[in-house]
Formats: structure tokens, sequence, C-alpha cells
């Protein structure tokens, strides 16, 4: 069975463009996770949506960053503008039922120059 | 300011040698997970706790949970180079956000 797929695996951009990195979660998990991974901050959630509605948004950084869940097998996490410090490792990650284990993706590197 | 503490947050340490990881907090956690996270891959449960006092073992790897639910503990006997990797503690919390909240992570490099 796929895992969690996650598109791009990288991604070097320059400050001020938008990113869209891409999430498709484990069929038949019902919760979808964004997070963000950096040396100094470790793993920060970002935003999670349940049956494809977005509960918590509250670790998002900024307006510049947004997240889509428009069906259960495709979610977006854009960032408009980009700035360097928005350089990390996205993780989309899914689980079935709340509290559960968590399947992670194997990440997006987003480099802003 | 980490909900959750980890320590040490790096560790050296030869092939055979015995560690122990730790993850505290002043919250109580209704369940804890503990995951491993190896270079350009995203992490990997290992195991859930969710009594107090538990006691968990995986192979080399044994896991506790406090009597209070607010820490938690990795023990590993006799480290291999598999071993080697970002051990991350996760809580579930008893109250407020439903979500996991994550540890500052332990990077645990093991030297053959």
């Amino acid at each position: 069975d796929a895992g969690v797929i996650q598109s791009p695996r990288h991604e070097v951009t320059e400050m001020g463009q938008e990113v869209t990195l891409r999430c498709k979660p484990i069929s038949g998990h019902d919760y979808l996770f964004w997070y963000r991974q950096t040396m100094m901050r470790g793993l920060e959630l970002l935003i999670y949506f349940n049956n494809n509605v977005p509960i918590d948004d509250s670790g998002m950084p900024e307006d510049r960053f947004s997240a889509k869940m428009p069906n259960a097998s495709f979610s977006t996490l854009k960032i408009q503008p980009s700035e360097p410090r928005d350089s990390a490792v996205y993780f989309c990650a899914s689980s079935f039922g709340q509290g559960n284990e968590q399947y992670f993706g194997p990440g997006t590197r987003l480099t802003v120059t | 300011t980490q909900l959750l503490e980890q320590s040490p947050q790096f560790l050296s340490i030869q092939e055979g040698e015995n560690l122990t990881v730790y993850c505290n907090s002043s919250s109580v956690f209704s369940s804890l997970q503990w995951y491993r996270q190896e270079p350009g891959e995203g992490p990997v449960l290992l195991v859930t706790v969710v009594t107090g006092g538990e006691v968990k073992k995986l192979k080399r790897l044994t896991f506790q949970f406090g009597d209070a639910r607010k820490d938690s503990s990795l023990h590993i006997t006799a480290a291999q180079p598999g071993d080697t990797g970002l051990y991350l503690c996760a809580g579930l919390m008893d109250t407020g956000r439903r979500a996991l909240t994550f540890g500052s992570g332990t990077r645990l490099q093991v030297q053959p």
C-alpha cells in the first residue's frame, strides 16, 4: 500500500514567489496534518483537518500561509509570498482517528533564497 | 517554549552502550507516543503508551509512561548503529487542542 505521498520532494524558490506543497494521505484516513520542521524549532504543527474540514490552524505562522483540503485524497499548503525564513522541511501526515498513529510522508524540503 | 522537553538533545555513544532519553512536561497527557526519524524521511511510530506507569518493550527498547502521565522515558539496551536517528516523543493532551504535541527531539548517534 502506498503511504502518504508528498510533492515536490525538493523546492528551491526565490523570495516573493508563491509555493504550493501537495499531499495525498493514506486512503481511509480521516485526519490530515501539516507540520514544519527546522533545527531551531523542531517539528511544529501548522494545521490539521478532520474529514476535509480545518479543525485547528493556530499553528499557521501568518496570513502568507494557507491550506486546503478539497477532498479526502488531496491537500495543499500554499505560501504566498515566500520568505527565506520559511525554509524548512514540510511534512504531511495522516491518521485514522484522533490521537492515533500518524503516518508521515517523506517531506518537502523548501529553500527560499 | 516547548510543551514537551526532551533530554538530552544530542547523544553520541559507542555500539553496545545503554542509554536513556527523557521526555518531560508540566501538562498531563492522555497518551504519549515515541517516534524515530531517519535522515531524509518522516517520523515513524515506535510505541504508544496510555496508562500511567505503563511499561512497554520493543526488542532492546523499553518505554515507560510516568505515573502522573506527565513524563516518559525511552531506554535502549546495547545500542546498535541502526538505532541512530532522531527520537521524538509526542503527547495528546487531556484537554484543549486534540492534536499531538511533539517534543524537541533527541538526536542519537551510535558509533560502530
